[in-house]
């Protein structure tokens, strides 16, 4: 079975430091991409990253990095230099390529990033 | 230009009426998609359409229900509301094919049932 795990329910970080927010993923094809999505209280969704199965090198966008140990079967987010505009919910997402349905993405259940000045 | 644009944003109404809410996407992209969004942040699927057809239909009360006119417009119904049908209901859409398949999101209608 697909499944995403985010442990973390909620997070704290200080303004301008470096967090991590963890996320395991679990399926048996080798074909699949990982997504990170923020939602600010705003309530949009905003796609931040996306790492692919057979990706050599970790993703990066801007102060985003994704740390994907496959054999580990992890894909945590980094968000380098924190700022206040990064309190938000932040949901990891999975697809998986060769499923019998490639268009659903499996979601994890979010963890809430408050970051203080 | 709103990529996929959803309307209304926001609805209150009584128990037992029937309401719509429209979505648009102008990014040319095949699939489209209709989430629910619960006071617990939990992100459910409950309809995708690939090109005017049903791909997806999970375990939803069959008051709702899906119509894609073309591929760029996905409405969702919902007759005889329920409390518990209070939720964020979003809209997305996406390129599986060719393409990493991240969806993009509309803004979200907040659904109230009084």
């Amino acid at each position: 079975a697909q499944k995403i795990t985010q442990t973390q329910p909620g997070m704290f970080v200080q303004e301008k430091e470096a967090v991590t927010l963890d996320c395991t993923y679990d399926t048996s094809d080798p074909s699949y991409g990982l997504f990170w999505y923020k939602q600010p209280s705003s309530g949009e969704m905003i796609f931040l990253i996306y790492q692919g199965s057979y990706d050599q090198q970790n993703a990066t966008e801007g102060r985003y990095s994704l740390n994907f140990q496959k054999a580990r079967k992890s894909a945590n987010l980094v968000i380098s230099a924190s700022q206040l505009g990064d309190s938000a919910m932040y949901f990891c997402a999975m697809r998986a390529f060769n499923a019998g349905n490639n268009r659903k993405l499996i979601w994890g259940l979010g963890t809430s990033l408050a970051v203080n000045p | 230009d709103t990529a996929v644009s959803q309307t209304p944003k926001y609805l209150v109404t009584q128990m037992g009426n029937d309401k719509s809410i429209k979505c648009e996407q102008n990014l040319g992209h095949d699939t489209m998609y209709w989430y629910k969004q619960d006071s617990k942040k939990f992100l459910k699927i409950m309809f995708s359409y690939n090109n005017k057809e049903l791909i997806i239909n999970e375990t939803v009360p069959n008051r709702f229900s899906p119509k894609s006119p073309d591929k760029a417009h996905l409405n969702l119904h919902i007759n005889s509301l329920e409390l518990g049908d209070s939720a964020v209901y979003f809209c997305a859409s996406s390129q599986v094919y060719g393409n990493t398949g991240e969806l993009f999101f509309g803004e979200g209608s907040r659904l109230t049932v009084l």
